[in-house]
């Protein structure tokens, strides 16, 4: 069975410093996508980054960044010069390409000022 | 395009009553997805559709639950004799697959939130 696992139920970070999201999974497929979703206080859930499997190469988005280790399959991402507004849930979540996406329990994140 | 949208956003319902979900995917997606998310949890699958055909459906998804996309277009999820369990935001979401480079990525409405009293 895929499971994806998100060790820290919360983290806080303060404003302007980096924080470090983990993740890890666990598969038999040799390809898929992963990726970081944000769900900020009741609102929409929208994704910040994904990574293909094939790819060696760590994918940034501006002040997001991942770290990928696919022998180790872990998967985290990094927020770096933290804001208040990347306050939200923050989930790691899986595909095989074609099917459904599955999704960590979730961190939830608090930027303070 | 106009995103994904769901209605209603929120749905408050008496024990043992049916409600119904509707969901519009973005325009052109041929895969639609149905999610339900409780308090401080990670969305747990459901269903997903290609086209009209639904393809997976969850051993969450009891005999209460129903979902139709039909035409390939809008969907709807319907819960049958409503318990009290069955309170959570039912997400819906979008993709496409028309190039490699989709990756698969999903879109997310804004979700529908259903309690039942």
């Amino acid at each position: 069975a895929q499971t994806v696992t998100q060790s820290q139920p919360e983290m806080s970070v303060q404003e302007a410093e980096t924080v470090t999201l983990s993740c890890t999974y666990d598969t038999s497929e040799n390809n898929y996508y992963l990726f970081w979703y944000k769900q900020p206080p009741s609102r929409q859930m929208i994704l910040v980054i994904r990574q293909e499997a094939y790819k060696q190469q760590n994918a940034t988005e501006n002040r997001f960044s991942v770290n990928f280790q696919k022998a180790a399959k872990s998967f985290s991402l990094k927020i770096s010069d933290s804001q208040l507004g990347d306050t939200a849930m923050y989930f790691c979540a899986f595909s095989t390409g074609g099917f459904k996406t599955i999704f960590g329990a979730g961190t939830r994140l608090f930027v303070k000022a | 395009d106009t995103g994904v949208s769901q209605d209603p956003r929120h749905k408050i319902t008496k024990r043992g009553q049916n409600v119904t979900f509707r969901c519009d995917p973005i325009s052109e997606h041929n895969r639609l997805y149905w999610y339900r998310q409780t308090l401080g949890q990670g969305p747990e699958f459901l269903t997903y559709f290609q086209n009209e055909a639904q393809l997976e459906k969850s051993r969450l998804l009891s005999d209460r639950f129903s979902a139709e996309r039909p035409k390939g277009s809008f969907s709807t999820l319907e819960i049958q004799r409503t318990e009290q369990g069955d309170s959570a935001m039912y997400l819906c979401a979008s993709s496409h697959t028309r190039t490699v480079d989709s990756g698969n990525t999903i879109y997310f409405g804004e979700g529908s939130w259903l309690t039942v009293v």
